[in-house]
């Protein structure tokens, strides 16, 4: 059983489009986070949410939201798609306090 | 916000050989986390070490928080040992329990 899973893997898309990206986690984890990986690998917090709180990393653009059904489930929206958005994301969870921080295997979107 | 710093930026190895890669960070932490992302591109949690030294086999980590900096050992290398090394860093001030991350060093071993 995977701990942390996203889906889809790969998503290619044209500019303008609207896409969304799905995470879940079976660990039992209290928080849940989505993080973007750019072309020189770096990594940076884009959204961090419990039950209680969504924080949201202020460099982040408002056609990005994070839309959660239940604790274990955090999906990414992407509205408008842009060039620049164009990365890898990854889904990641962990207990309050950040033990146990796993990561998912990534969605390498690519905006054409 | 806070500032973290790796160090190298790359390493080239050859198998068998020891390394000590190195994270600076500019303030107080509330944790550190040591964490590799293989060839693959999966990252995988390797420490969760806010202070003090801990062991996993042929790594160990050591960080001195009131020194701001943390260690990571990586002994008798071996070819599955390449990829990228990130330190991260949750810090008061920061957003819960969101990482920060160093830009990492980038770990070849050749055979």
């Amino acid at each position: 059983d995977t701990a942390v899973s996203q889906t889809p893997k790969y998503l290619v898309t044209q500019m303008g489009n609207d896409k969304s990206i799905k995470c879940e986690q079976n660990l039992g984890h209290d928080t849940m986070y989505w993080y973007k990986q750019d072309s020189k690998k770096f990594l940076k917090i884009m959204f961090s949410y419990n039950n209680k709180e969504l924080i949201i990393n202020e460099t982040v653009p408002n056609r990005f939201s994070p839309k959660s059904p239940d604790k274990a489930h955090l999906n990414l929206h992407i509205n408008s798609l842009e060039l620049g958005d164009s990365a890898v994301y990854f889904c990641a969870s962990s207990q309050t306090g950040g033990y146990g921080y796993t990561f998912g295997s990534g969605t390498r979107l690519t905006v054409v | 916000g806070i500032q973290v710093e790796q160090s190298p930026p790359d390493l080239i190895l050859q198998e068998g050989a020891n390394s000590t890669l190195r994270c600076n960070f500019s303030d107080s932490v509330n944790n550190l986390q040591w964490f590799h992302q293989n060839p693959w591109g999966q990252l995988i949690n390797l420490f969760y070490i806010p202070s003090g030294t801990k062991q996993n086999g042929r790594l160990s980590a050591t960080t001195v928080a009131t020194e701001r900096y943390s260690l990571l050992y990586i002994s008798s290398s071996q070819t599955t040992d390449s990829g990228v090394y990130f330190c991260a860093v949750t810090y008061s001030g920061g957003g819960a329990d969101g990482l920060t991350f160093g830009k990492g060093t980038h770990l070849i071993i050749q055979p």
